[in-house]
C-alpha cells in the first residue's frame, strides 16, 4: 500500500550514542517532515524539507541533523543522544503548493536512558 | 503568525453521546482545514477537510463545516462508539508555503 515507511518501530538508547532515524514514501511527493511529539506538547516540527537537495530548520531542530537522501528517503539523526529526545518520532511527506494534506508514518518510539 | 486553539480535553463521553470539538484559527488569506486522528499506538491519520468556506467535510460520521465569519472548524459527530476513542487534532494548511500548524490535540475517551 502506498505510503510513508518508518523504521524502526522502536528504539532505545545510552546517552551520548548515535542512531538514524529512516523514513520513505511512495507517493512521489515532494516535501517532507519530521515531527515530534511528546505529552502535553503536541506535534513539534523538528526539521522539513520542502523539495529533493534542501532541507529547512523547523520549531526544534537543536540536537538533530537530517538528509534528504533522494525524493523519497528523509532521515533523522541524533549525533549524540539525550534524555530530552525520549520521545515518539513522525514523518510526514505531502505533495507540492500550499493547502495540502499530509500523510503521517506510523511513528518511531524513542527512549533515550 | 498563523495558529490554531482547540480544547485540550480529556473530554469523557459515554457510547451515544453527542461529540463537539472546539477549533478556531489565525491565519491570513484562506488556509485549508483539517481534522486529524491518532488511535493508540498509531500515527495520525486524516479524519476530514475543508478547502473553502461553508465547506463541509465529513467521514465516518464526523462532520465540521468551514466558518470563516467565526474562524472556526468544530468537529462533531451525533453518537460516539467505544472505537471513536483517540486523539484528535485541528489544523491548517496556509494558502502559501506548506507548513501544517497544528492545535494541541484533544482527547477523547468514550465509554461503553
Amino acid at each position: 500500500n502506498a505510503g510513508v515507511t518508518q523504521t524502526p518501530k522502536f528504539q532505545v538508547l545510552k546517552t551520548g550514542q548515535s542512531m538514524t532515524l529512516q523514513c520513505a514514501q511512495d507517493m512521489n511527493h515532494n516535501s517532507m517532515y519530521w515531527y515530534r511529539q511528546d505529552p502535553g506538547m503536541g506535534l513539534r516540527l523538528i526539521y522539513y524539507s520542502a523539495s529533493e537537495g534542501t532541507t529547512d530548520k523547523g520549531e526544534v531542530p537543536n540536537g538533530y541533523n537530517v538528509s534528504r537522501l533522494n525524493k523519497r528517503e528523509f532521515s533523522l539523526r541524533l549525533e549524540s543522544a539525550a534524555p530530552s529526545q525520549t520521545s515518539v518520532y513522525f514523518c510526514a511527506s505531502a505533495p507540492p503548493g500550499g493547502r495540502q494534506d499530509y500523510t503521517f508514518g506510523s511513528g518511531t518510539r524513542l527512549t533515550v536512558v | 503568525g498563523d495558529s490554531v486553539t482547540q480544547m485540550e480535553g480529556p473530554v469523557t463521553l459515554s457510547e451515544e453521546a453527542f461529540l463537539t470539538i472546539n477549533c478556531t484559527y489565525t491565519a491570513t488569506g484562506y488556509p485549508s482545514l483539517f481534522w486529524y486522528v491518532q488511535y493508540p499506538g498509531e500515527g495520525l491519520q486524516l479524519l476530514l477537510k475543508a478547502t473553502k468556506a461553508d465547506d463541509k467535510g465529513s467521514n465516518k460520521g464526523f462532520e465540521a463545516t468551514y466558518r470563516k465569519e467565526t474562524t472556526s472548524f468544530h468537529l462533531e459527530k451525533g453518537s460516539v462508539q467505544v472505537s471513536d476513542s483517540a486523539v484528535y487534532f485541528c489544523a491548517l494548511s496556509p494558502l502559501y508555503g506548506q507548513n501544517f500548524v497544528f492545535g494541541p490535540g484533544t482527547r477523547l475517551s468514550v465509554l461503553p
